[in-house]
């Protein structure tokens, strides 16, 4: 199966910061990756799907891109509200698999 | 607006069954396939289980695999998934999932709100 290594497994940044998340299919998986946010204690939301294409009612400062093997989650300017742990997910076949999470954190 | 209301869970012993259920509204339930999520305490998400919009093709992840059974009944916008011989690994909340489309596998979109299955003696 395709597993997936997201890198770091945790992170604090400073609010205003530009932060990256990184995501890695170990064989290709052409474009077939969502991202998700969940809160502490909440239900998991999704961010993007097809790799990069923001979900309706996400706010702009979320982006992703990469296909194939190498994928990003980016936030352009970090909110306090944006504190939870982050997931990729890959889809591109049964079974579908997460990546462990990122947890983000303010400094 | 678009719903996903799960019910079931609880403490079941190692061994014991259990059937978690999920009804969907504000959709036309039986175009999206459905999907099963679990997380354990502390730990990150696990794909655990999707059922084609009509109910005829179903995926297993190979931990659940001839131990737990997704169905559907589409005249009641329901979702289940029976579980048996629960092992205490198998403890975690789980959350039942929308997929976009009939066809699995898809991203998820939304999530219900969760119930927690504990597998103790």
């Amino acid at each position: 199966d395709i597993q997936m290594t997201q890198s770091p497994s945790s992170l604090s940044a400073s609010v205003g910061d530009r932060v990256t998340i990184s995501c890695r299919a170990s064989q290709g998986i052409s474009n077939y990756l969502a991202w998700y946010q969940q809160k502490p204690g909440k239900v998991p939301k999704l961010l993007i799907y097809a790799a990069s294409t923001l979900q309706s009612g996400v706010p702009a400062r979320f982006s992703g891109s990469g296909s194939g093997t190498d994928f990003s989650l980016t936030i352009s300017s970090l909110q306090p509200e944006d504190v939870a742990t982050y997931y990729c997910q890959r889809y591109d076949s049964a079974p579908s698999a997460f990546g462990r999470g990122t947890r983000l954190d303010i400094k | 607006e678009v719903q996903l209301l799960q019910s079931g869970g609880g403490l079941v012993q190692p061994g014991g069954s259990l059937t978690l259920s999920c009804a969907g509204s504000g959709f036309t339930f039986s175009n999206h396939a459905m999907s099963w999520v679990r997380q354990a305490p502390g730990k990150g998400l696990e794909w655990v289980s999707s059922i084609r919009g009509n109910g005829d093709t179903t995926y297993y992840a190979d931990s659940v695999k001839g131990r737990f059974t997704i169905s559907r009944d589409n005249s009641k916008n329901a979702l289940h998934l029976q579980m048996n011989y629960l092992r205490a690994d198998d403890t975690a909340v789980y959350y039942c999932a929308r997929e976009p489309y009939t066809t699995p596998i898809n991203w998820f979109d939304p999530w219900g709100q969760g119930t927690l299955v504990t597998v103790s003696s």
